[in-house]
């Protein structure tokens, strides 16, 4: 099975930390994506990365920056957190470079920032 | 450019009735189309997905939806109801090669 892990399910972070997320899939996948979930808005495609060291906008990317040195590990970053980044971030991964690739979640990390 | 429409935020069935969970897209390439569900406090799990193999696709835990293109269409249906069926489900498209595009969600409740 897939495992797509998270290392954090709850943070709470104040305005203006520089803040961590981390994403690590064991399936050795190359494709690994950044969502957030809001209430009422469903899951919105912040960035995703097609291999080591490349990295792509997704649809709503200000505010947020990643990095993937390893295949295994991608992380998202946010420089100087505020209060609308309080969300629920999911990680996914996919093997297949394609449309109709399935993506494996994993469980989310819920960041409140005060 | 790709978007999704699910139509009821929330949708409320009765144990052992129909499900039917609606979904229309709007995709400027032949799409592709998903339906995950989410565990309360857990990431997106894959119930079925169209490929264009077939226009009725058959999902995990007794779920299945039928792609209609006339009507730009994807709903998720289930025969029976059961308890453990209320979850939110999103539908999702995708016509290039980043990224999903999802719905807003759907609450479903099943009532005793």
């Amino acid at each position: 099975d897939v495992k797509v892990t998270q290392s954090s399910r709850y943070l709470v972070k104040r305005t203006g930390e520089k803040v961590f997320l981390e994403c690590v899939q064991d399936m050795d996948h190359e494709n690994m994506f950044w969502y957030r979930q809001d209430p009422g808005l469903g899951l919105r495609l912040i960035y995703f990365s097609y291999d080591v060291k490349m990295k792509e906008k997704g649809d709503i990317p200000e505010g947020y920056s990643v990095s993937r040195e390893k295949k295994e590990r991608f992380s998202l970053i946010l420089e100087s957190a505020s209060t609308n980044q309080t969300s629920m971030y999911l990680c996914a991964s996919t093997g297949l470079r394609g449309a109709s690739a399935t993506q494996y979640f994993g469980p989310g990390t819920r960041l409140l920032v005060l | 450019a790709q978007s999704v429409t699910q139509l009821g935020s929330h949708v409320s069935v009765s144990e052992g009735a129909l499900v039917l969970l609606r979904c229309n897209y709007s995709s400027s390439v032949p799409p592709y189309l998903f339906w995950y569900v989410q565990y309360p406090n857990q990431g997106l799990q894959l119930l079925l997905k169209y490929t264009s193999a077939a226009t009725l696709v058959k999902g995990i835990n007794g779920f299945e939806a039928e792609f209609k293109k006339s009507e730009t269409s994807f709903h998720l249906t289930k025969p029976s109801a059961h308890m453990s069926d209320a979850d939110e489900y999103f539908c999702a498209v995708t016509g290039g090669a980043d990224g999903l595009t999802f719905g807003k969600g759907t609450h479903l409740i099943i009532q005793p």
